[in-house]
């Protein structure tokens, strides 16, 4: 069974700092997707990165890094110069391969940005 | 611009009602889901399609349905509302195979059931 575990279910960070959320994930397909997304107190669903498990550069978008470490099964995301802005829920997912593209999410992080 | 969308945005309904959640989605997928969102359980699939006509179950289906009769919308009907499905509903849409990674999520329904 695909399984995603978000092991913090808060943190701080102080603003302009770094900060990494953890995600590892379970699976025994050879072919999968990792996604980060994050939920502000609005409610929506943000997609910010994505990185393929072929992929051998880790994915980067802007402030957001993926941290991809594959024998590890971890796909933590590295948020750069924190904003208040990026306080919000942040949620790791998986899809698997010929999974049609649905979406196996953790638990969520909430990060909390200090000015 | 292509888009999702879900109506209501806020539902109130009592126990034993029948209550339909609308998706639309204007991206052209052949693929949509629907997701419910809890405190300390983030998202978990309810049902989603492949195509018309094709519905599937998902993690929590039990209590909910769907029907696909064109590409653009997929309905969500909970059949006999209960409490436990007082939630956060999002439905969502996306076609890894046409090469695009995100899956587009529409605004979400917040539903209390009484």
């Amino acid at each position: 069974a695909q399984k995603i575990t978000q092991t913090q279910p808060g943190m701080f960070v102080q603003e302009k700092e770094a900060v990494t959320l953890d995600c590892t994930y379970d699976t025994s397909d050879q072919s999968y997707g990792l996604f980060w997304y994050k939920q502000p107190s609005s409610g929506e669903m943000i997609f910010l990165i994505y990185q393929g498990s072929y992929d051998e550069q880790n994915a980067t978008e802007g402030r957001y890094s993926l941290n991809f470490q594959k024998a590890r099964k971890s796909a933590n995301l590295v948020i750069s110069a924190s904003q208040l802005g990026d306080s919000a829920m942040y949620f790791c997912a998986m899809r698997g391969n010929n999974q049609g593209g649905k979406l196996i999410f953790g638990q969520g992080t909430e990060l909390s940005v200090k000015p | 611009d292509a888009e999702i969308t879900q109506s209501p945005r806020h539902k109130i309904t009592e126990t034993g009602r029948q209550v339909t959640l609308a998706c639309h989605q204007t991206w052209n997928h052949n693929n949509m889901f629907w997701y419910r969102q809890d405190l300390g359980h983030g998202l978990r699939l309810i049902h989603y399609s492949y195509g018309v006509q094709d519905t599937n179950k998902g993690e929590v289906s039990d209590g909910y349905s769907v029907s696909r009769s064109n590409t653009e919308d997929l309905p969500l009907t909970l059949e006999s509302a209960a409490s436990s499905q007082t939630s956060v509903y999002f439905c969502a849409s996306g076609d890894p195979g046409q090469g695009v990674n995100e899956q587009f999520f529409g605004p979400g329904t917040r539903l209390t059931v009484l």
